[in-house]
């Protein structure tokens, strides 16, 4: 089955600063990438994702590339501000599969 | 639109007592989850419906936890009798289908504690 690995599982960047986070997934067949944020004692919500038949999209600050020869799939956030800080989880899964496979989620500390 | 409904926000409970969640999704959502989240720990799920069918209950703990969803809709998560471990927010999502390509909106949770 389908396993999500997720680095670092601590971000602490300076506002202003770039932060990125990555994940790797095991099955080839896994052709949707989600990425949730969850603020603390929040639940999680939807920030960005994408399909395979793309490399890359991006929303203002937030991007999220693709690299499916590597498995592999990362986060990018840009000029971070202090509400960027939060537990943001990757998640992999394909059209043939009912489930969500998760990562164990990054805590990204902002610092003033 | 409406958001995913849940009931109670927070209970507390001792060990070996019952505990019951509710859930309303999204309307026309016909895919419902439910999820235990530890403290410091992703989302897992326990049980995922579509419709008023079960899809996958491969981690729910079936000697304590039971969940159902009658006529498609709302939910229920029960617990009996409760463990300390089971100490958690207890989060329902609801999809408009299959996960691939639709977002999972979640609710804000129910958090258990227990004593």
């Amino acid at each position: 089955g389908e396993n999500v690995e997720q680095h670092p599982s601590t971000l602490s960047v300076q506002e202003g600063d770039s932060a990125v986070i990555k994940c790797t997934y095991s099955d080839s067949a896994s052709n949707y990438f989600p990425w949730y944020k969850q603020e603390l004692g929040k639940r999680p919500q939807l920030i960005i994702d994408i399909r395979s038949n793309v490399g890359e999209k991006k929303d203002q600050r937030i991007a999220v590339t693709l690299n499916k020869t590597a498995k592999h799939f990362s986060l990018h956030i840009t000029e971070t501000q202090p509400e960027d800080s939060a537990v943001y989880f990757c998640a992999a899964t394909s059209d043939s599969n009912y489930q969500l496979i998760w990562g164990a989620g990054t805590k990204l500390i902002i610092k003033p | 639109e409406a958001g995913v409904a849940q009931s109670p926000r927070y209970k507390i409970i001792e060990k070996r007592q019952s505990v019951a969640f509710w859930c309303n999704p999204i309307s026309g959502h016909a895919t419902l989850y439910w999820y235990q989240q530890i403290l410091g720990q992703g989302p897992k799920l326990l049980i995922q419906f579509q419709n008023n069918g079960v899809v996958d209950d491969s981690q729910l703990p079936k000697d304590r936890f039971s969940a159902e969803r009658l006529k498609g809709v709302d939910s229920t998560l029960k617990i009996q009798p409760a463990k300390l471990e089971d100490s958690a927010v207890y989060l329902c999502a609801s999809s408009s289908g299959q996960v691939s390509g639709n977002t999972i909106y979640f609710g804000e949770g129910s958090w258990l504690t227990v004593v």
